[in-house]
């Protein structure tokens, strides 16, 4: 299944260094979504993009910043993490406005903060 | 209280046997309702939505219960495979808020093992 993918799948990064997720969905929506997936706690919503929009932030600190060039694509830039930033990061995308309202997610980047 | 409640397990279950999990939210504008299902190290993936009246497939049964503001998933014969973390969901305010989107909260998971 190709329908979201991301890039790289697994990301071993010190605290200094500046780093790049990529999400790419082939699904034709409008919606894109960054999650956060920590051991032993739900799926923490970060951004959301609607129609390349940011639509929600939900006190993402500022060391993740989003990047949404057009409806297909979506990166969240990295530098000066944390190792508690230590996660599995989820993309996923929605249609917008649409009957369906399911989310689709990409494998994920695992990554590690040393 | 959590906006989305589920017992994390794990639910240790033999092979054949029927098995049920609760999902508790807080929200009671909330309308729409999805089960995920997430294999180890993998992405969540829908199972089914959940709908007023109840629906099933095949093995899998979901239901809703407004007046007490929680849904369940059940599981008959269960079968080795069926081994994962069952992920509640629930679009917290409404099919559409103003934004446009989506907006859903997940629950922490049910962990299932089926066990031969």
């Amino acid at each position: 299944e190709t329908g979201v993918t991301q890039t790289p799948r697994h990301l071993v990064m010190g605290m200094t260094n500046k780093k790049s997720l990529k999400c790419e969905q082939h699904l034709g929506h409008n919606a894109m979504y960054w999650y956060k997936q920590s051991a032993k706690k739900p799926l923490e919503l970060m951004f959301v993009y609607s129609l390349e929009e940011r639509v929600e932030n939900n006190s993402v600190p500022s060391r993740f910043s989003p990047e949404c060039p057009n409806s297909s694509h979506l990166f969240l830039h990295l530098h000066t993490l944390q190792p508690e930033d230590s996660a599995l990061y989820l993309c996923a995308s929605s249609q917008l406005a649409g009957e369906s309202d399911t989310q689709y997610f990409g494998p994920g980047t695992r990554l590690t903060v040393l | 209280r959590k906006e989305v409640e589920q017992d994390p397990g794990p639910f240790n279950v033999p092979e054949g046997a029927t098995v049920a999990f609760n999902c508790t939210y807080s929200n009671s504008a909330s309308q729409s309702f999805f089960w995920y299902r997430q294999d180890c190290r993998k992405e969540p993936k829908l199972l089914m939505s959940v709908y007023s009246s109840g629906n099933e497939d095949g093995r899998f049964t979901a239901q809703l219960n407004r007046a007490s503001q929680y849904i369940s998933l059940l599981i008959r014969d269960s079968k080795l495979s069926d081994s994962a973390t069952y992920l509640c969901v629930v679009n917290e305010e409404g099919a559409q808020n103003s934004g446009g989107y989506q907006k859903v909260t997940f629950g922490i998971g049910t962990k299932l093992q089926v066990i031969p």
